[in-house]
């Protein structure tokens, strides 16, 4: 079954220090891949995507992600965490001929001044 | 540009009762969607449409839900006889269909509360 795992549901980290959070997807064709930033109260906002080519993609707000096909994974970096990074992140995936997403459980952010 | 946009931001009702939610995408854009997140959850897929044909609904979607786009503008979600897990916050978001094109832009939501 497709699937998008995200196993920390908590990170904290403090302010300036750097930041990963994983993303793991099982899915049975070429995966097109997303991580989305949710603040409270709000909806989506796109950070980046990774649909093929270079597997680094560079995003907003200083984000970037490495796919790894070898590992189903889609990692997301940012090297300098600020006060105002903190929200959840959602990981999400889709491929060519459905358009629904599937979305992980999220990644809740917390950043320590 | 002004974003998708949904309407009303909050919605309380009593079990039993209808609701519909009210959808707009950004305008250029031909696909619309519906997800509904609860507490502590990733979105889930309700369902989907290009232009005004309603392409793909998921299993969560019971008899209960309804949507609509007519003319391929705005959606409406509706809700009928309204259940406690009925609350959650409904998603709308949008797409082009250009080739090669995926990612989705999302509304602020509808949280809707039943008591």
């Amino acid at each position: 079954a497709q699937s998008v795992t995200q196993p920390d549901i908590h990170i904290t980290v403090s302010e300036g220090a750097s930041l990963e959070l994983r993303c793991n997807y099982s899915y049975g064709a070429t995966p097109y891949l997303f991580w989305y930033v949710q603040s409270p109260g709000q909806g989506l906002q796109l950070l980046l995507k990774y649909f093929s080519g270079d597997t680094l993609v560079q995003g907003i707000k200083g984000f970037e992600a490495e796919f790894k096909r070898s590992q189903s994974s889609f990692n997301l970096r940012k090297p300098s965490v600020h006060w105002s990074d903190a929200a959840e992140y959602f990981c999400a995936v889709t491929t060519s001929g459905t358009y629904k997403y599937i979305f992980g459980t999220g990644t809740r952010l917390k950043v320590l001044a | 540009d002004t974003g998708v946009s949904q309407n009303p931001r909050h919605k309380i009702t009593k079990r039993g009762q209808n609701v519909t939610f009210r959808c707009d995408p950004i305008s250029e854009h031909n696909r619309l969607y519906w997800y509904r997140q609860t507490l502590g959850q990733g979105p889930e897929f309700l369902t989907y449409f290009q232009n005004e044909a309603q392409l793909e609904k998921s299993r969560l979607l019971s008899d209960r839900f309804s949507a609509e786009r007519p003319k391929g503008s705005f959606s409406t979600l509706e809700i009928q006889r309204t259940e406690q897990g009925d609350s959650a916050m409904y998603l709308c978001a949008s797409s082009s269909d250009r080739v090669g094109t995926y990612e989705q832009y999302f509304g602020p939501g509808t949280r809707l509360t039943v008591t």
